[in-house]
């Protein structure tokens, strides 16, 4: 059964820091990685998407990588902003098609202090 | 178009009501899903359309009964709630797996 772990689970972090989050799971036969953000009581967006034969996303400020074989994700916040300020969940799709599932993890709480 | 919309927003029904959510993306995703999310957990997988067609039911309670009346559309019938249905009711979309799920703003659903 393909488990989704994230560390840490809160962080707290001054303004400007470079930080990392991460991203671990028990079965590396996964379709793809997707990084989220998600604002108190919204929906989710997507920040990144890493496929099975890549190695890293960017986008802006956020980096993510993925070592499929040693199952672990990090993102990488480049110069943090209280704007970052947000729930990260990690999520790999598990299965093949339209079949497979979203498996998340429970989610990094980050707080950006000005 | 890149978005999902979900209707509406916010919710409040009684425990002998009916009430529906809808939900619609126009990217041609011929996947979408119902979630749903409780504070300070991650959403949880409810329903699966593939193609229209129900394809993943996690065990759901009946009171809560999806429908897809065509590609772009996804319903989620609501009916005898219960208190600890209370949550935020997500809908995503996706072409296939393999090419990244797009998650609507969400329903917060009060059930009274």
């Amino acid at each position: 059964k393909q488990e989704v772990t994230q560390i840490p689970a809160a962080l707290s972090v001054p303004e400007g820091e470079n930080l990392v989050l991460n991203c671990s799971f028990t079965d590396s036969a996964i379709y793809n990685l997707q990084w989220f953000r998600q604002d108190p009581g919204k929906g989710l967006t997507s920040l990144l998407l890493i496929q099975s034969s890549q190695r890293e996303q960017t986008s802006g400020r956020l980096n993510a990588s993925l070592d499929k074989s040693s199952g672990r994700s990090t993102l990488y916040i480049a110069a943090s902003q209280p704007g970052d300020s947000a729930t990260y969940l990690c999520a790999v799709y598990h299965g093949s098609g339209n079949t497979g599932k979203l498996i998340f993890g429970q989610g990094t709480t980050l707080q950006v202090k000005p | 178009d890149t978005e999902v919309t979900q209707t509406p927003k916010h919710l409040v029904m009684g425990m002998t009501n009916k009430k529906s959510l809808k939900c619609e993306q126009h990217m041609g995703h011929r996947a979408m899903y119902w979630y749903k999310q409780k504070a300070k957990k991650p959403p949880e997988l409810m329903f699966v359309y593939s193609y229209e067609k129900l394809s993943i039911n996690e065990s759901v309670p009946s009171r809560f009964s999806p429908e897809c009346p065509n590609s772009s559309l996804l319903n989620l019938h609501l009916h005898a709630l219960q208190p600890e249905d209370s949550a935020l009711y997500l809908c995503a979309s996706s072409q296939q797996g393999a090419y990244g799920y797009t998650f609507g703003s969400g329903t917060r659903l009060t059930v009274v």
